[in-house]
């Protein structure tokens, strides 16, 4: 089983819409976790790390749920520009572990 | 301006021909990280280093070497490339700060390799 795993997609909506990506982990000993996002060919880029208590910046809301080992992320009020592809990531002693990814496509 | 930097960018190789892809960070950090990514497979960790003279393996170490003998360097060595290690090389350094929801991974942006 992989250390962190994402909903496959890819997820496919349009301009105004609210989506959800959840990542769950295994490694119960995993410290902090992160979203990042990927523009194609291009570097990850941080989006949000993931806090206990859930966090938010502008349309985005990040939560962790310890008990069940998931992190989630909440984009609402989907724009064109939103369109990339998601990655989870939790580290373990220094080592960072990313999910497959998730590609978002939002559309007119 | 902090950055990671790689080079080369691009590089189309032969099977058998050592190569070294360089990653230099400018923030200090202690920790740097050699990723590939792969379509469907996302980005998995070759090797990472806590620090100086500090490396360890990742999830897919093998055919792969790295030395750490400065903070700033930290160069991915292919002794004999193969064509399975055709694909995208992402170069990450971060620092350890007390709050680990800010150890943040800064990426380079990446080295596009491709074994023949």
């Amino acid at each position: 089983r992989k250390e962190v795993e994402q909903d496959p997609g890819p997820f496919n909506v349009p301009e105004g819409a609210t989506v959800a990506f959840n990542c769950t982990y295994s490694n119960s000993a995993s410290q902090s976790f992160f979203w990042y996002r990927q523009d194609c060919r291009k570097e990850p880029k941080l989006l949000m790390s993931v806090y206990s208590s859930g966090n938010e910046d502008g349309r985005f809301t990040a939560q962790l749920n310890r008990a069940s080992q998931y992190i989630s992320l909440l984009i609402r009020d989907s724009k064109l520009s939103d369109s990339a592809t998601y990655l989870c990531g939790g580290t373990s002693y220094g080592k960072l572990t990313f999910g497959q990814g998730t590609i978002l496509t939002v559309h007119p | 301006e902090a950055q990671v930097t790689q080079n080369p960018r691009y590089l189309i190789t032969v099977t058998g021909k050592k190569l070294t892809v360089t990653c230099s960070q400018n923030m200090n950090h202690e920790y740097m990280s050699w990723y590939r990514q792969d379509p469907g497979l996302g980005l998995r960790q070759i090797y990472y280093s806590m620090n100086v003279e500090v490396t360890d393996k990742g999830d897919v170490p093998e055919g792969y070497k790295v030395s750490r003998k400065e903070k700033r360097n930290f160069p991915l060595i292919l002794e004999s490339p193969s064509p399975n290690q055709t694909s995208l090389y992402f170069c990450a350094s971060s620092s350890y700060v007390r709050d680990r929801a800010k150890n943040i991974q800064y990426f380079g942006a990446g080295t596009r390799l491709s074994v023949l």
